[in-house]
């Protein structure tokens, strides 16, 4: 499985902005970037996923390098709320796959937010 | 609102025992998946099903078996609970072709043997 670099924690302040950096220079071509979070004593939860251009929904944005050996997670403006683990994934995409999607955590940055 | 439920959030059994996990999802997904959660280790895939009777082992399938009868309902077993099975445990669906949506999690059920 592609392997992805994060940082072990971060930290920001409420209302401020926040860049969560991933870095998965042995991507594939039909690798997509998944990113997960995990607030305490809950499960996984989707954020945003891409492929090659760069993607936003209500949640955060997500920026894509042009090798797409690198991604970034955008957080317009910090709650403590989204103080949580957030996970950088490549998830199989191909229709040739054997994989049937499964996703390969790595142990994720750790985001704090002070209010 | 789309859901996956696991049929405990806590559940404490005696080592020796046979322990039956439940998931069941709502979205008429075709992949199920089991994964344990421990601290340091991260999340580490067990089992997964990419349609009702497969399977196919994870990384770390050793000590438990599945069951999928029913495309909604896709079961973790442990035949014979050790105290290192004492973990988190979570289990997620997503549709086929998955590489382009998203995965689904349950609330997880957290085990402990003693």
């Amino acid at each position: 499985d592609a392997k992805t670099t994060q940082p072990n924690s971060m930290e920001s302040n409420e209302e401020e902005p926040v860049h969560l950096p991933c870095n998965h220079s042995t991507i594939s071509g039909t690798d997509y970037i998944h990113w997960y979070r995990q607030l305490p004593s809950q499960g996984p939860e989707y954020v945003i996923h891409g492929l090659t251009s760069n993607v936003n929904n209500r949640m955060a944005s997500l920026a894509i390098a042009e090798d797409r050996k690198s991604s970034t997670l955008i957080l317009h403006r910090a709650t403590l709320r989204d103080a949580a683990v957030y996970y950088c994934i490549l998830r199989e995409g191909g229709a040739g796959g054997t994989s049937y999607g499964k996703l390969t955590f790595g142990q994720g940055t750790i985001l704090t937010v002070h209010p | 609102d789309v859901k996956v439920t696991q049929s405990s959030r806590y559940l404490v059994k005696r080592t020796g025992e046979k322990v039956f996990l439940e998931c069941v999802q709502d979205m008429d997904h075709e992949n199920m998946f089991w994964y344990r959660q421990d601290p340091g280790l991260g999340l580490r895939l067990i089992y997964f099903s990419y349609d009702v009777k497969m399977k196919e082992k994870g990384d770390i399938p050793e000590g438990y078996s599945v069951s999928r009868e029913k495309k909604e309902r896709f079961s973790l077993i442990l035949e014979s609970a050790s105290t290192n099975q004492t973990s988190m445990y979570l289990c997620a669906s997503s549709p086929p072709l998955a590489g382009s949506y998203e995965q689904y999690f349950g609330p997880g059920t957290r085990l402990t043997v003693t």
